[in-house]
């Protein structure tokens, strides 16, 4: 099956820093890729699609200066946390299709814990 | 209000047995419904994909239900085991916001399987 990879795995920073995740599709092409947050016990929210050469489209109540995202190739997207804070603390996956396997089931990466102190 | 709705409690069954997972949705009209599985601190592994036109699909010891009146979608595992035991989502595209290419996933329901 296809191959997510999100890096890194876990992350602490201090508050007011910038913390970029990585999210690569290895073996497939993604001209969309999906950005998702979860906080513990809770569903995952999706944050913005991200679209290969394009802008992103955020999802209501997400703040795109705050949280910026570049898919500047096909197996390339990232998001950057902007200034964190510690309410920014949570787990954030990252999501595409490949669409040659021509169905609508999502490809996850293994998420990246973010932790702001 | 768009709703995707899983119980919350935790589901215990002893090994062997079959689990039975429910999820109700409201103001959605999904063109499909899909399972995924997702262990603590991982991201969600795909399962199963049922169609609005479907009404049951089965892999392995997976089996999945799908009720478009009812609006509701039964995910079965028959004879489970401790390594079955995790969090199961269910989701829908967002078909009826004009947002096909998005999922919403439910909260999730965890699953127990003890010897």
């Amino acid at each position: 099956g296809a191959v997510v990879s999100q890096h890194p795995s876990r992350v602490i920073c201090k508050s007011g820093t910038s913390v970029k995740i990585e999210c690569r599709s290895l073996d497939f092409q993604a001209t969309t890729m999906f950005w998702y947050r979860q906080f513990p016990k809770q569903s995952l929210m999706l944050m913005a699609t991200s679209n290969e050469g394009s802008k992103a489209t955020y999802e209501q109540g997400v703040e795109k200066d705050k949280f910026l995202i570049n898919h500047a190739s096909l197996t390339l997207s990232t998001l950057t946390v902007t200034s964190a804070h510690p309410e920014d603390s949570s787990f954030y996956i990252c999501s595409a299709r490949d669409m040659g396997q021509g169905d609508e089931k999502l490809f996850f990466g293994s998420g990246t814990q973010l932790s702001v102190l | 209000s768009q709703k995707i709705e899983q119980n919350s409690e935790a589901l215990n069954i002893q090994e062997g047995k079959t689990a039975t997972l429910t999820c109700n949705y409201t103001n959605y009209s999904p063109a499909y419904l899909q399972w995924y599985r997702q262990d603590p601190g991982r991201g969600p592994v795909f399962l199963l994909l049922i169609r609005e036109n479907e009404k049951e699909k089965r892999k392995e010891r997976l089996k999945v239900t799908f009720d478009t009146t009812l609006k509701q979608s039964l995910f079965h595992i028959t004879a489970s085991q401790p390594a079955d035991s995790a969090t199961y989502l269910c989701a829908l595209d967002g078909q009826r916001a004009g947002t096909a290419s998005k999922l919403t996933f439910g909260t999730g329901t965890r699953l127990q399987v003890t010897l």
